[in-house]
């Protein structure tokens, strides 16, 4: 079983859904980060938070550290917004992170 | 221009060649990683180094080696390429200065195929 699970692998919606993708991790971390891959292959990072909420924009990542969950939400989802979404943890003491498999989001106008 | 930098972008070579994948960073950050992506496993880690004189083993090393020339620059190198090491690789660099958060900034990726 991976240290960091991602559901789900793909999600389509129409544009204007609302979006949820989940991370759950078994390991203890210092920090999660949620990361955007475009189609052309580049990697951004879009949050790195330890605990409570973050909002940029349209997006909102919670995460509960007792549950060991994340959840990167995208309030009304826009075509552009289809890319791989991607979970990491900075695990405690390993200064190392170690990423999900992605989550595959397609919006459709 | 980009803080991280890959070259090349692309490269098709063959069984047994040599191949070198370099990676510089304008971004001043002490700590350099080189990723590997394949379909449905996400991203692992090859090699990692946190300063000029240290490098690092990752989960997936068997078939790569490293060179950290400078601060600014981390090389991967596939002595024999084989083609399963055909997938998409990523440099990385972070500068924790000093909290444990870890947050990463990439290159644009280098897309390698052996035939």
């Amino acid at each position: 079983k991976n240290e960091v699970e991602q559901s789900p692998q793909n999600l389509t919606a129409q544009e204007g859904e609302f979006i949820t993708i989940n991370c759950s991790y078994s390991v203890g971390i210092s920090a999660l980060h949620w990361l955007q891959q475009h189609p052309g292959g580049g990697i951004v990072s879009l949050f790195m938070l330890s605990s409570g909420k973050k909002k940029h924009g349209r997006l909102i990542a919670t995460i509960n550290i007792q549950e060991k969950h994340s959840s990167l939400h995208i309030t009304a989802s826009h075509p552009r917004d289809s890319a791989v979404y991607i979970c990491a943890v900075d695990t405690q003491g390993a200064q190392k992170l170690v990423f999900g498999q992605g989550t595959r989001l397609t919006i459709n106008p | 221009d980009a803080d991280v930098t890959q070259t090349p972008r692309n490269r098709i070579t063959k069984t047994g060649k040599r191949i070198m994948l370099e990676c510089s960073q304008t971004k001043g950050h002490d700590r350099m990683y080189w990723y590997r992506q394949d379909p449905g496993l996400g991203l692992r880690l090859i090699y990692y180094s946190f300063d000029v004189k240290d490098i690092n083993k990752g989960e997936i090393s068997d078939g790569y080696s490293v060179s950290r020339q400078a601060q600014a620059k981390f090389s991967l190198s596939l002595e024999s390429a084989i083609p399963n090491q055909t997938a998409l690789y990523f440099c990385a660099t972070s500068d924790p200065d000093g909290s444990s958060y870890n947050e990463q900034f990439f290159g644009p990726g280098t897309r390698l195929t052996v035939l």
